[in-house]
């Protein structure tokens, strides 16, 4: 069946630093996929939504500069975090639609953490 | 404001026993509707979608939909321990890209033996 997969599983940086996050859709052309944070004890929270070749769209109060979303390929979307705080410390989620099923799948999910 | 709310928790019920999950959500143009289960430290996984009005079973699992009152809701069959988990309740709203969900807050269920 249709696999999303994230990578890494767990990051550990230190502050100031960037680190990247993969997105990929093993089996399936995804035009769209989407980033979810969730803090500890919290719910899924949307991030941005990351178009094929095109912006992404981020929510409310999610900074564009900070959160960088690259979507360049049917199969692959990054989400960097740049010049991470320990307020970033979080799961990162990835999910994506399957383009001609109204499918979401999501990913394993990114524990970071900041140090 | 696009809002979607789960009843407060956490809930607890014995081994065997039905288990009882309501959402409501604030917008009448809503198009999906979705119920996950997440385990600690683990990515949401799907139990259900609903999409019209009615109840939907799939084994132990029925999810009911009434749109009128804007209210989903998941009743888990015969539970058991393994069910213990936070169940997420998730909104697709019209107009949006099919995939933005919308997550209620998550209900913290406990099944004791």
């Amino acid at each position: 069946g249709a696999v999303v997969s994230q990578h890494p599983s767990w990051v550990i940086c230190k502050s100031g630093t960037s680190v990247k996050i993969e997105c990929r859709s093993l089996d399936f052309q995804a035009t769209t996929m989407f980033w979810y944070r969730q803090f500890p004890k919290q719910s899924l929270m949307l991030m941005a939504t990351s178009n094929e070749g095109s912006k992404a769209t981020y929510e409310q109060g999610v900074e564009k500069d900070k959160f960088l979303i690259n979507h360049a390929s049917l199969t692959l979307s990054t989400l960097t975090v740049t010049s991470a705080h320990p307020e970033d410390s979080s799961f990162y989620i990835c999910s994506a639609t399957e383009r001609y099923r109204n499918t979401i799948y999501f990913g394993e999910g990114s524990w970071l953490t900041v140090v | 404001q696009k809002e979607v709310e789960q009843n407060s928790g956490p809930l607890s019920v014995p081994e065997g026993a039905i288990a009882s999950l309501n959402c409501t959500y604030s917008d009448r143009v809503s198009q999906s509707f979705f119920w996950y289960r997440q385990y600690s430290g683990k990515s949401p996984e799907l139990i259900m979608s609903i999409y019209s009005n009615g109840d939907k079973e799939d084994g132990r699992f029925t999810a009911q939909l009434n749109k009128a009152s804007q209210y989903v809701s998941l009743l888990i069959r015969d539970s058991q321990p393994s069910d213990s988990a936070t169940y997420l309740c998730a909104v697709v709203y019209g107009g949006t890209s099919y995939g933005k969900l919308t997550f209620g807050q998550g209900t913290i269920l406990t099944v004791h033996p």
